[in-house]
């Protein structure tokens, strides 16, 4: 089974740029989660998606957005860049968006803000 | 904002010790614990996932418990290799199908 996938690995952008980050899910799998882990901060939530809907956000300003296709693929658009958007991004699937699933997450996208 | 803290942040263990740490968090409105692995230039993987009060898994030489009353959990990892050298991370969550994550305990295991 493939397991979670990210892109790019990682991503240079200057600041006022707009940044895309892609995932791909676990066969199977209907929710999608965005995750931000800025240098010396934990994981912050940012986005969840499910059956092709946000459903939840974290307190992220509304330049960070994202939808889900229906193949439950996603994307994570971060506009008008700002050094502090430099982190990086992990994403993560599960089968169940229930609270009792674990996550699958990706190996991530660094995006640096220049 | 909903506190998760883990101790200590890092820890450094001889191989072939035993170790623990702890997470803590809010009990109200309280619905799950994660725990997940993050090894250095790996994604996080999920090791244990527990709701009940009183909760005990167990997956190897890794173990977890839980107290949904007071706000904790305990890992604990026996006999120490190199390969438990990683980030442990504590994700509870609260019945809004997100999960708040602590900043981790860093293990690092000493040959």
């Amino acid at each position: 089974e493939a397991g979670v996938t990210q892109s790019p690995t990682h991503l240079i952008k200057t600041r006022g740029q707009q940044a895309t980050l892609r995932c791909s899910p676990i066969s199977g799998h209907t929710s999608v989660y965005w995750y931000q882990q800025a240098l010396g901060l934990g994981l912050q939530f940012l986005l969840w998606y499910d059956e092709g809907e946000e459903r939840n956000r974290g307190n992220f300003p509304p330049r960070f957005s994202g939808r889900q296709f229906p193949n439950y693929s996603s994307e994570l658009n971060v506009n008008a860049l700002e050094l502090e958007d430099s982190a990086l991004y992990l994403c993560a699937s599960s089968s169940d968006p229930g609270r009792n699933s674990p996550l699958h997450f990706g190996n991530g996208t660094r995006l640096t803000v220049t | 904002i909903l506190n998760v803290e883990q101790s200590p942040q890092s820890l450094h263990v001889q191989e072939g010790d035993s170790t623990n740490f702890t997470c803590s968090f809010p009990s109200s409105n309280f619905y799950a614990l994660h725990w997940y692995r993050w090894e250095t230039a790996k994604s996080p993987e999920a090791l244990f996932v527990m709701t009940l009060n009183g909760d005990e898994k167990k997956k190897g030489r890794i173990s977890a418990t839980l107290n949904t009353k007071e706000g904790y959990s305990y890992l604990y990892i026996k006999g120490s290799q190199p390969e438990d050298s990683a980030t442990y991370l504590c994700a509870p969550n609260f019945g809004n199908e997100k999960l708040t994550f602590g900043t981790g305990t860093r293990l690092t295991i000493i040959p």
